[in-house]
Formats: structure tokens, C-alpha cells, sequence
């Protein structure tokens, strides 16, 4: 297992288009999170799933936000309508979380960029 | 609401010079508390999770430490490869990681 994948690694999309970005989680994991990190900032949390199930989301995530795992694999986070507010690196991370603790960490991706112009 | 905060927001050191990085927290009922590294245009990359007050981990050239309201991240006699952003975050009520804004660290040779 080579890690968390995410595709596409950097998108330029223009104001109002919409986008979609994919995450490929490590296998072994049992849950998959979304986070969003703006320049000089850490990662705030955005959604994550325990297998296909979303069982939280942030306030940040708005209408234009969707995020699905279909069958628990991998997972899809699509902006709609995007705006200029949008632009920031987008994390997916997966860990193995058993009775609420995640000895090793959460396993963050390397992100997608996106610049909304 | 859970807060983290991490000083300094930035730090110059040399080469064998050691210092420490701090995080202050506020959460109700604390589950973990995770140390990060971040290089530039990456993911952060996992360093340590600390559980409970007075709890000690270490790996190479960096020592974390907890106390009820605070932890530390040591690092002894650091090299330039060192150089990096050092995240904390907190897991609290629920599942979700509340990070702090990280500590941006340069180390000349």
C-alpha cells in the first residue's frame, strides 16, 4: 500500500464551475476524512465516513459541498458553483480508529490545490 | 469550542541548537493529542499521539510531551533536514482533529 492517493494533485477551475476531487484511502482503514487548509493555517475539518456512512459534518461545508463513499472505498468531494473563497488545499486522510483512538495518526494524502479564478 | 493554540508562530535555530515548540489546548474531554510535520505543498505526516497527562514518546531527534493544558515538542541538536511546519492538533468529543495554525521551523547550517 503506497498511502493515501489523491487526485487531481493541482486544478484551476473558474468561478461558478464545478469541480470534483478523489481520494483513495489505505485499505486497512476504517474511516476517511476531508480537511481544508488555507495558506498559514492548519486543517480544519470539512466531513469523514466510518466505511460508506457520513456520520459528521462541519458547518464549513456548505450546500455546494458533497462528499460520498460509495461501497466504503474510495471517496469523492464535489464543489459546486465554485467561488474564489474555495481556493485552498484540499486533505483527504484515513485511519484505523478502533473505540475512538487512532494509535498511528491519521494518514493524510498529499492534497489537491484548487484556485478558483 | 476546542482551541488550539501553538507558539512560536515561527522559529529560527542553528544547526545543534535545540529549543522546544509549544501547543496550549481547550477541549472538553480530551481523546488525543497528535503531533504533525508538514513540508511545503504536502500532507502533514504523522509524528506522535499522546493520550493522557505526564505521557512521554520520542522519536529521533524530537521528544513530545503532555500536561493537562499544554504539550511540548522537543527537539535536541536539530539538523536542516528538521526544517518543516510542526502541527498539534486535538481530538476531543466526536471524531474530528482541531489543529492549530503550526509552528514554522528553519534550521541553519
Amino acid at each position: 500500500d503506497t498511502g493515501v492517493s489523491q487526485n487531481p494533485r493541482h486544478k484551476i477551475t473558474k468561478r461558478g464551475q464545478n469541480v470534483t476531487f478523489r481520494c483513495d484511502p489505505i485499505s486497512e482503514h476504517n474511516r476517511l476524512y476531508w480537511y481544508r487548509q488555507t495558506l498559514g493555517q492548519g486543517p480544519e475539518f470539512l466531513t469523514y465516513f466510518q466505511n460508506e456512512a457520513q456520520l459528521e459534518k462541519s458547518r464549513l461545508l456548505s450546500d455546494r459541498f458533497s462528499a460520498e463513499r460509495p461501497k466504503g472505498s474510495f471517496s469523492t468531494l464535489e464543489i459546486q458553483r465554485t467561488e474564489q473563497g474555495d481556493s485552498a488545499m484540499y486533505l483527504c486522510a484515513s485511519s484505523l480508529t478502533i473505540l475512538d483512538r487512532a494509535d498511528y495518526g491519521y494518514t493524510f494524502g498529499s492534497g489537491t490545490r484548487l484556485t478558483v479564478v | 469550542e476546542d482551541q488550539v493554540t501553538q507558539s512560536p508562530e515561527a522559529l529560527r535555530l542553528q544547526e545543534g541548537e535545540s529549543s522546544s515548540l509549544n501547543c496550549s489546548y481547550t477541549v472538553s474531554g480530551l481523546r488525543g493529542l497528535f503531533w504533525y510535520r508538514q513540508d511545503p505543498g504536502k500532507g502533514p505526516e504523522f509524528l506522535f499521539t499522546l493520550y493522557s497527562a505526564g505521557e512521554e514518546k520520542e522519536k529521533e531527534r524530537l521528544k513530545a510531551t503532555l500536561t493537562k493544558k499544554e504539550s511540548f515538542l522537543h527537539i535536541t541538536a536539530p539538523k536542516p533536514e528538521d526544517s518543516a511546519t510542526y502541527l498539534c492538533a486535538v481530538q476531543a468529543g466526536g471524531n474530528k482533529l482541531v489543529f492549530g495554525a503550526g509552528t514554522i521551523l528553519r534550521v541553519k547550517s
